[in-house]
């Protein structure tokens, strides 16, 4: 398996605009997580989807982030419209509930900058 | 609630010698605790696990962990340390409160590692 996939990579965008971050998750598995990373505020849980239904999304910092899961392969997270302060690396991450004991695979993160 | 805690911002060690990065939890029930690292600009990449059985687990790249239930810890540690090894590094207790499914995150100690 090709692991967590997300992209982009790295989003340079200007305040205000829309940016919306993607997430493929490792087949077969059931639960899928957002992480933002940041210096100042370390790993933070946005949401997590189980069996592509919103389970918690608390940590979702305010109505300008939302998060989809139209299906069992695929993520969005979307900001509208982003700020400066929303710049940081976005991680997707997933796992299977049925087996296993709970550890999450990551992907590699989306490094966004916001102007 | 769960959670665990890195006493430890960072962990400085020379080539060649042990290394121990420290993590306490705090959980109800039995716990289950992880450990993470991140390489710079990377995700984050499972190392080991600690679920039940043996107290002593080993994992990838040399690493092992003691899970000590009296002390409520869960320190990593390596016998010989590698320049390569440095990274942050990320204990997790799994919560399983209600219908959660997530693991909870310490605050990272970065282990830096000299020639």
């Amino acid at each position: 398996d090709a692991g967590v996939i997300q992209s982009p990579r790295h989003e340079v965008t200007e305040m205000g605009q829309e940016v919306t971050l993607r997430c493929k998750p490792i087949s077969g598995h059931d639960y899928l997580f957002w992480y933002r990373q940041t210096m100042m505020r370390g790993l933070e849980l946005l949401i997590y989807f189980n069996n592509n239904v919103p389970i918690d999304d608390s940590g979702m910092p305010e109505d300008r982030f939302s998060a989809k899961m139209p299906n069992a392969s695929f993520s969005t997270l979307k900001i509208q419209p982003s700020e400066p302060r929303d710049s940081a690396v976005y991680f997707c991450a997933s796992s299977s509930g049925r087996q296993g004991t709970g550890e999450l695979f990551f992907g590699e993160g989306s490094r966004l900058t916001v102007l | 609630a769960q959670s665990v805690a890195q006493p430890e911002d960072q962990v400085n060690v020379a080539e060649g010698n042990p290394l121990t990065v420290k993590c306490t939890y705090s959980v109800s029930g039995n716990p289950y605790l992880f450990w993470y690292v991140q390489y710079p600009n990377r995700g984050l990449q499972f190392l080991l696990k600690y679920i039940t059985g043996d107290n002593l687990v080993k994992g990838s790249y040399g690493f092992e962990a003691e899970f000590n239930k009296s002390q409520t810890s869960f320190h990593l540690k390596k016998p010989s340390a590698l320049v390569s090894d440095s990274a942050l590094y990320f204990c997790a207790v799994r919560d399983w409160g209600g219908a959660t499914n997530k693991l909870i995150f310490g605050t990272g100690t970065l282990l830096a590692v000299q020639p």
